[in-house]
């Protein structure tokens, strides 16, 4: 029973451009997490926003929150060979204490 | 600071045997979870525990997954018996508040 839905499903652009994924959920929540996933590895944590949040930023990675919308976007700016990975919204809602839902992904591929 | 650790990485059955998988959390995190993630999808989680407590267990299959953390630091998820449908990869988390988890590496099951 996976909370988000995560747009699109796959996406391949060049090295330096810039890459938006999108993730839509469906109940209220206390945050939002973004966490990447290399092939065959562990999840990494990336930024966490709160729902009183929204905008944040980390490096080059920007994430929006629209709780009116349910909606969030992740941006990586200036992609490199690096970033390819599986991307993964997770949200923690309000019921949920400190289960966290994710999506299903979405799957980035740089190319050099 | 160590990882999250788990093992086997790798584990290769035939259905109906047992199997077992073993996580040791990252120091200081009273916060365990067990997740399964199927091929291109998110992680579902099965189970959470505080310190020695399961506190979430609700999505564990209970007729054949067992979970334990006696000592309240390491864990063990077993599977008995095992289904070809249990193949997928077990991801265990931990974490020290409600916020960011940290993520071991996963054990990759095959059920023959």
């Amino acid at each position: 029973s996976q909370q988000g839905e995560e747009d699109p499903q796959a996406l391949s652009i060049q090295e330096g451009e810039n890459a938006t994924m999108n993730c839509s959920y469906k109940t209220s929540i206390n945050n939002l997490q973004w966490y990447r996933q290399n092939s065959g590895r562990g999840l990494v944590h990336l930024i966490l926003i709160r729902s009183n949040e929204r905008e944040k930023h980390s490096g080059r990675l920007r994430v929006t929150l629209d709780t009116s919308k349910k909606s969030s976007s992740l941006l990586i700016t200036a992609s490199r060979a690096a970033d390819t990975a599986s991307y993964f919204c997770a949200t923690v809602p309000i019921q949920g204490a400190q289960k966290l839902v994710f999506g299903q992904g979405t799957r980035l591929t740089i190319n050099p | 600071e160590a990882g999250v650790v788990q093992s086997p990485r790798y584990k290769i059955i035939e259905k109906k045997q047992p199997v077992a998988f073993w996580c040791n959390p990252i120091s200081g995190h009273n916060t365990l979870y067990w997740y399964l993630q199927n091929l291109g999808q998110g992680p579902e989680l099965l189970i959470r525990y505080e310190n020695e407590e399961a506190v979430d267990d609700s999505q564990l299959p209970k007729d054949r997954f067992s979970a334990e953390r006696l000592k309240g630091v390491d864990s063990t998820l077993k599977i008995q018996p095992a289904e070809l449908g249990d193949s997928a990869v077990y991801l265990c988390a931990s974490s020290r508040g409600p916020h960011e988890q940290f993520f071991g590496p996963g054990t990759r099951l095959t059920v023959l």
